[in-house]
């Protein structure tokens, strides 16, 4: 089955840089890739996600790259704000048949 | 509130009893997963339905778990004889059928067994 790895398991950053988070999958046949941001308590919240036929994808502070080739993908957070702490999972899946998760990354962003 | 909705948030039981969870997913939406989270690790997938139709059950479902979605819409959990280790939140999300549909999940149901 497909194995999702993510690092750093944890990330500090002062408000206003960036932070970078990092996952690698096995599965070549994975073809979409959420990000979900979660907070203590609650279940996790689609921030972005792409496509295997797309490279790059950008929301406001938010953008995602995807390389097949090395089979990685990278959530970026610019200009972080205090509210940006969470842990951020990364996920791969073939047709949303089942997600397969990283281990997750907790952000602190400092003010 | 039209997203999906678990219940209940909490639940606090002896070992051996059994537990039921309930999730509601978003209206519109044909498939329906059910995930395990323990502290510090990311979801962990246990089961998902299309419509009526359980399509794939993780390894980690025993038999002491078992999972319903009768009319298509909403779906049960069921741990039955639980045990300290199947303290976790246990996790529902839904989707609409096809490659890269987005995936969103409920808040989450806390069980604790003591």
């Amino acid at each position: 089955g497909e194995n999702v790895e993510q690092h750093p398991s944890t990330l500090s950053v002062q408000e206003g840089d960036s932070a970078v988070i990092k996952c690698t999958y096995s599965d070549s046949a994975s073809n979409y890739f959420p990000w979900y941001k979660q907070e203590l308590g609650k279940g996790p919240q689609l921030i972005i996600d792409i496509r295997s036929n797309v490279g790059e994808k950008k929301d406001q502070r938010i953008a995602v790259t995807l390389n097949k080739t090395a089979k990685h993908f990278s959530l970026h957070i610019t200009e972080t704000q205090p509210e940006d702490s969470a842990v951020y999972f990364c996920a791969a899946s073939l047709a949303g048949n089942q997600f397969y998760f990283g281990t997750g990354t907790s952000l602190t962003v400092i003010p | 509130d039209t997203g999906v909705s678990q219940n209940p948030r909490h639940k606090i039981t002896k070992r051996g009893q059994n537990v039921t969870f309930r999730c509601d997913p978003i209206s519109e939406h044909n498939r329906l997963y059910w995930y395990r989270q323990t502290l510090g690790q990311g979801p962990e997938f246990l089961t998902y339905f299309q419509n009526e139709a359980q399509l794939e059950k993780s390894r980690l479902l025993s038999d002491r778990f078992s999972a319903e979605r009768p009319k298509g819409s909403f779906s049960t959990l069921e741990i039955q004889r639980t045990e300290q280790g199947d303290s976790a939140m246990y996790l529902c999300a839904s989707s609409t059928q096809g490659q890269g549909t987005e995936a969103f999940f409920g808040q989450g149901t806390r069980l604790t067994v003591v």
